[in-house]
């Protein structure tokens, strides 16, 4: 197995500019997860999915923020329009029943 | 609310002593607790995790944890520490009824030579 799979790994954007990130959970797994971290706030948890379905965005910062998960088998973090206020390291996670998270290597998002 | 509070920044030891990170937590009915670690421009890594059981928990690098129900508490452990063991560690719980892993803020171990 891959691992949860994110892309890009890094992606520098100006100000204004609509960012999507990508991320493939484990096959088989029914729930995933979209966390940021910043050295200022840790690891946030912005929003999760369970069975394709958003269960809880209520650490979505802002309505520049969506999430979407269209199957099983890919999520997109979207931000539009981007501040530099987002850059931060986004991690999607993936796990099977609440047996624990397996993080992807995360994407790196610098807002110019 | 569900919380994980990691109280130390910065653990610091000698290569080859003991080493200790502390977690607590609060979380409502029996938590699910975990502790991972990130290494430098990598995601986070599974460590180890308790569900129930016995209270000392072996995990991966020769890590272990003990759970202490009374003392809320799930603190990371090693014997012998290695300078590669330097990283930073997160300690997590849990809800299992809201299926969400809430992190403490981490606690960066350095470990010298």
């Amino acid at each position: 197995d891959a691992g949860v799979i994110q892309s890009p790994r890094h992606e520098v954007t100006e100000m204004g500019q609509e960012v999507t990130l990508r991320c493939k959970p484990i096959s088989g797994h029914d729930y995933l997860f979209w966390y940021r971290q910043t050295m200022m706030r840790g690891l946030e948890l912005l929003i999760y999915f369970n069975n394709n379905v958003p269960i809880d965005d209520s650490g979505m910062p802002e309505d520049r923020f969506s999430a979407k998960m269209p199957n099983a088998s890919f999520s997109t973090l979207k931000i539009q329009p981007s501040e530099p206020r987002d850059s931060a390291v986004y991690f999607c996670a993936s796990s099977f029943g609440g047996s624990g998270y397996t993080f992807g290597s995360g994407t790196r998002l610098t807002v110019v | 609310a569900q919380s994980v509070a990691q109280p130390e920044d910065q653990v610091n030891v000698a290569e080859g002593n003991p080493l200790t990170v502390k977690c607590t937590y609060s979380v409502s009915g029996n938590p699910y607790l975990f502790w991972y670690v990130q290494y430098p421009n990598r995601g986070l890594q599974f460590l180890l995790k308790y569900i129930t059981g016995d209270n000392l928990v072996k995990g991966s690098y020769g890590f272990e944890a003990e759970f202490n129900k009374s003392q809320t508490s799930f603190h990371l452990k090693k014997p012998s520490a290695l300078v590669s063991d330097s990283a930073l560690y997160f300690c997590a719980a849990l809800n299992t009824g809201f299926q969400k892993l809430v992190f403490g803020t981490g606690t960066r171990l350095l470990v010298s030579p």
